[in-house]
């Protein structure tokens, strides 16, 4: 069993669309959780990062964390084409940043 | 632009041989991560360096090593290549002194490696 579980996808909304994007894990020592969005040919970048369990909210886009069931979750509100990407989620134990990276989501918005 | 830059940008050999990819921190960055990202496997860690010394390994092969050196860059050494090493190649760092540790890493835009 891989340490992070990360459907790939494909996804594809139409514009405007609200996206939910999960990821699981069976660290029970994560406590440290991210979200990293990677356009084509680029690195990837943060987009969202959350301690312990909880909501974060940035704009149209929320992170939630339930560490009683290893999930996580990305929504993206009113999508836009610009949120094209592939959609990483992030975690580690100790913010030293050994993190782990789930496989990947490939969204595809549609104008 | 992340201020962590990558060369080469694209690289082709054989298999067989050996190739160095190298990797310059943002500035005053101490900790340096390799990390393999290939279609089906996603980004698998490799390994961290922190002010020069070796902090975590992942999922690295024998046949790879790596090293940062005492101005912070980062060497990534892949020998006997394989078909299957054939992948982006990305350095990420992170923790400048200073700065407060948030957790996140700052990608550079990867080497991308294929070998025949």
């Amino acid at each position: 069993q891989k340490e992070v579980e990360q459907d790939p996808g494909p996804l594809s909304v139409p514009e405007g669309a609200i996206v939910s994007l999960n990821c699981t894990y069976s660290n029970s020592a994560f406590q440290y959780f991210m979200w990293y969005r990677q356009y084509s040919r680029k690195g990837p970048e943060l987009l969202m990062y959350t301690y312990s369990s909880g909501n974060k909210e940035d704009g149209r886009f929320t992170a939630q964390v339930d560490k009683s069931s290893k999930y996580i979750s990305l929504f993206i509100r009113d999508s836009q084409p610009s949120d094209s990407a592939t959609y990483l989620c992030a975690m580690s134990a100790n913010n030293n940043n050994d993190m782990r990276f789930g496989a990947g989501t490939r969204l595809t918005v549609k104008p | 632009d992340s201020g962590v830059t990558q060369t080469p940008k694209h690289l082709i050999t054989a298999t067989g041989q050996r190739v160095t990819l190298r990797c310059s921190p943002r500035s005053g960055d101490l900790s340096v991560y390799w990390y393999q990202q290939s279609l089906d496997q996603g980004l698998q860690f490799l390994i961290h360096y922190y002010n020069g010394e070796e902090r975590a390994k992942g999922n690295i092969l024998e046949r790879f090593s790596a090293q940062q050196f005492p101005d912070l860059h980062s060497e990534l050494n892949l020998s006997s290549l394989e078909l299957g090493d054939s992948a982006l190649y990305f350095c990420a760092s992170s923790v400048a002194l200073g700065r407060p540790n948030t957790g996140e890493l700052f990608f550079g835009e990867g080497s991308r490696l294929t070998v025949l």
